[in-house]
């Protein structure tokens, strides 16, 4: 089964930052890759996803593609303390049929 | 919308019944429903992939003869634990994915809490 890879963090930034959330899969054959954000004790929630390579922006967030790179990431800008979440990095795997999640990386946003 | 349902939200029962949870996907039809379990402080950890119709897909390590799915209609899918035990205390949750749609984005039910006792 391949891999999606996350920096489990916490990553800590001060309210108003741009936080950067970082992935990385190893299924080079991936068309799809998604962001989903899952606050404590609830389930996750999708924010975006992106199947292009480069940028795609929406609102506060943006997801970037590098398909060569096997890389995406997603980057808050503006970040708020209700921003502090866990966030979810998901590829979708043509060989399995199933999204291949990624550990996460928990973000606290600090005032 | 794409909004999908879970029922109960929580559950609370003894060792050795049977428990079971219902996700339907509220506004649109789903070709595929995931069920997943989350331990505290762990990450998704996926059970079983559902196609209406048509026998559930387990994932390695995943009892199947204990973890029931049946997938009736394209709106519903049940997940039966049967002889719970406390260590199938844990938040089952659900996801499915928008027919004809072909991002493969899944949404999200959210979630049941399962404490056996």
């Amino acid at each position: 089964q391949k891999e999606v890879e996350q920096n489990s963090g916490p990553l800590s930034v001060p309210e108003g930052a741009i936080a950067s959330l970082n992935c990385t899969y190893s299924d080079r054959g991936s068309q799809s890759f998604f962001w989903y954000r899952q606050y404590s004790g609830k389930s996750p929630e999708l924010i975006m996803f992106i199947y292009s390579n480069g940028d795609k922006e929406d609102g506060r967030f943006t997801a970037q593609l590098n398909k060569a790179s096997q890389y995406v990431s997603l980057l808050i800008r503006d970040s708020q303390p209700s921003d502090s979440a866990t966030y979810l990095c998901a590829v979708f795997s043509g060989g399995y049929n199933k999204l291949i999640f990624g550990a996460g990386t928990r973000l606290a946003v600090h005032p | 919308g794409a909004v999908v349902s879970q029922h109960p939200s929580r559950v609370i029962c003894k060792s050795g019944t049977s428990v079971k949870i219902e996700c339907r996907s509220l506004d649109f039809q789903a070709t595929t429903m995931f069920w997943y379990r989350q331990f505290p402080k762990q990450s998704l950890m996926l059970m079983a992939t559902s196609n209406e119709g048509s026998k559930a897909t387990y994932e390695q390590g995943v009892e199947k003869d204990k973890f029931l799915i049946n997938h009736a209609s394209l709106t519903l899918s049940t997940l039966t634990v049967t002889s719970a035990h406390p260590e199938d205390s844990s938040f089952y949750i659900c996801s499915a994915r928008i027919r004809d749609r072909g991002y493969n984005e899944q949404f999200f039910g959210p979630g049941t809490r399962l404490t056996v006792l």
